[in-house]
């Protein structure tokens, strides 16, 4: 069964401390990663894709195949980075649907 | 605005009552997910559909759901009979699908929503 753990529901956090949201997941064949992000009052969107390997407003995230994990990190948060947070695979088997954790809300104090 | 659009935002209905939601996706995306939220979890996976055909349906679809794709573009999900439990945040999302392999059509673009309250 697909599956995602993301463990903290809330992670609270002063502005120019790191972050790590935490994801691991149970997925079969190899899917694809995502982390999406969801403002207050906006729709969600895509935050990044492991494949792109690239940095999206300070964010990465490192794929971990033995692990299963995906966590997303970023070195000095910012009070605009205060959002839901959820990680998420799809795979071509599985019709491409994202199956998604409970997600981690991010608060970033001034 | 040329994303995913779904109507109605909100929708309060008496319990035993039916609903239906639409969604217009981006025109040139042939993948169409459907999704439940409820509080305090993430988007939860009700069905998709490929152009017209509907292809996978998860086992929270009850009887009472169904949704259609006439025509491959836009979508509705009704929800007959009503129960208090049906309260929920509904999202649709769209990709470009087609091919095989992991592309950049995987990424999913989503609605807005539609916040169903069942009194």
């Amino acid at each position: 069964a697909q599956r995602v753990t993301q463990p903290e529901k809330l992670l609270s956090v002063f502005k120019g401390a790191p972050v790590e949201l935490k994801c691991n997941y149970s997925y079969s064949g190899s899917p694809e990663l995502f982390w999406y992000v969801q403002y207050s009052r906006q729709r969600l969107q895509l935050l990044l894709r492991h494949i792109s390997r690239e940095s999206i407003k300070g964010f990465t995230a490192d794929l971990n195949k033995g692990e299963t994990s995906f966590h997303l990190k970023k070195p000095f948060a910012q009070e605009e980075d205060s959002a839901m947070y959820y990680c998420a695979p799809a795979g071509v088997p599985h019709g491409n649907k994202l199956v998604f954790g409970a997600g981690t809300i991010l608060r970033v104090k001034s | 605005d040329t994303g995913v659009s779904q109507d109605p935002r909100h929708k309060i209905t008496k319990r035993g009552q039916n609903v239906t939601f639409r969604c217009d996706p981006i025109s040139e995306h042939n993948r169409l997910y459907w999704y439940r939220q409820t509080l305090g979890q993430g988007p939860e996976f009700l069905t998709y559909f490929q152009n017209e055909a509907q292809l996978e349906k998860s086992r929270l679809l009850s009887d009472r759901f169904s949704a259609e794709r006439p025509k491959g573009s836009f979508s509705t999900l009704e929800i007959q009979r009503t129960e208090q439990g049906d309260s929920a945040m509904y999202l649709c999302a769209t990709n470009g699908g087609g091919g095989q392999g992991i592309s950049r059509n995987t990424e999913a673009f989503f609605g807005q929503g539609t916040r169903l309250t069942v009194v």
